[in-house]
């Protein structure tokens, strides 16, 4: 059974740092490209960042380039997100979410199949 | 960047209504769309990929059509378990995908 399990959100002051992490299980970790998505509280789902599976290929959404970091660590089948210079808008449950590609038609299909539980994380003085 | 926008933002639906979800492009982006259901506290669930692919194991009363700019999301007999909120998601621009704003689907 695929399962995507979140850790290290909580309650951080504007300015401050807070890495969180993924631990993937069930399925070959080092074989997907993870992304990172998020929701503000009562909001809709904001797309993070994408780190390929051999850490070759990594985006950012413009509203955290500079401040975030994606990493990986394939012998330990976990993911991890470094948030500095936390901002109030960053305040959302941070979920990591696998992606999947179909390839047809000669082109290719992406879409997250699996997601974690989520973890919150509160930028607030 | 490619804007998502979807109608109704909310509907008041009844068990065994036929419910219908639009999401629509600012620009064509083919058949590049998925479906996504989120429940209150819960992480989004993949319903619909490739416009309209039925995930595996998700019940065939929920179906995906559209292509370029214009997408629907039908749920062909509404079950009291299909009551969340529904989004669509571009991956025309993969990585930087956008998600709609929802749709939330309450009971009348």
């Amino acid at each position: 059974e695929v399962q995507l399990v979140e850790s290290g959100g909580g309650l951080v002051k504007p300015g401050g740092s807070l890495r969180l992490s993924c631990a993937a299980s069930g399925f070959t970790f080092s074989s997907y490209s993870m992304n990172w998505v998020r929701q503000a509280p009562g909001k809709g789902l904001e797309w993070v960042s994408s780190i390929s599976s051999s850490s070759s290929y990594i985006y950012y959404a413009d509203s955290v380039k500079g401040r975030f970091t994606i990493s990986r660590d394939n012998a330990k089948n976990s993911l991890y997100l470094q948030m500095n210079s936390l901002r109030a808008e960053d305040t959302a449950v941070y979920y990591c979410a696998r992606e999947w590609v179909d390839y047809y038609d000669s082109s290719g299909y992406y879409y997250f199949d699996y997601w974690g539980q989520g973890t919150l994380v509160t930028v607030s003085s | 960047d490619i804007q998502m926008t979807q109608s109704p933002s909310s509907l008041s639906a009844s068990v065994g209504d036929r419910v219908t979800i639009t999401c629509r492009a600012s620009q064509s982006i083919s058949s590049y769309l998925n479906w996504y259901q989120q429940k209150p506290g819960k992480a989004p669930k993949l319903l619909i990929y490739a416009a309209s692919s039925l995930q595996s194991g998700v019940p065939s009363r929920f179906s995906g059509s559209g292509s370029g700019t214009d997408f629907t999301l039908t749920i062909s007999s509404l079950q009291p378990e299909d009551f969340a909120t529904y989004y669509c998601q571009q991956s025309y621009s993969t990585p930087d995908s956008t998600f709609g704003p929802g749709t939330k689907v309450d009971i009348k």
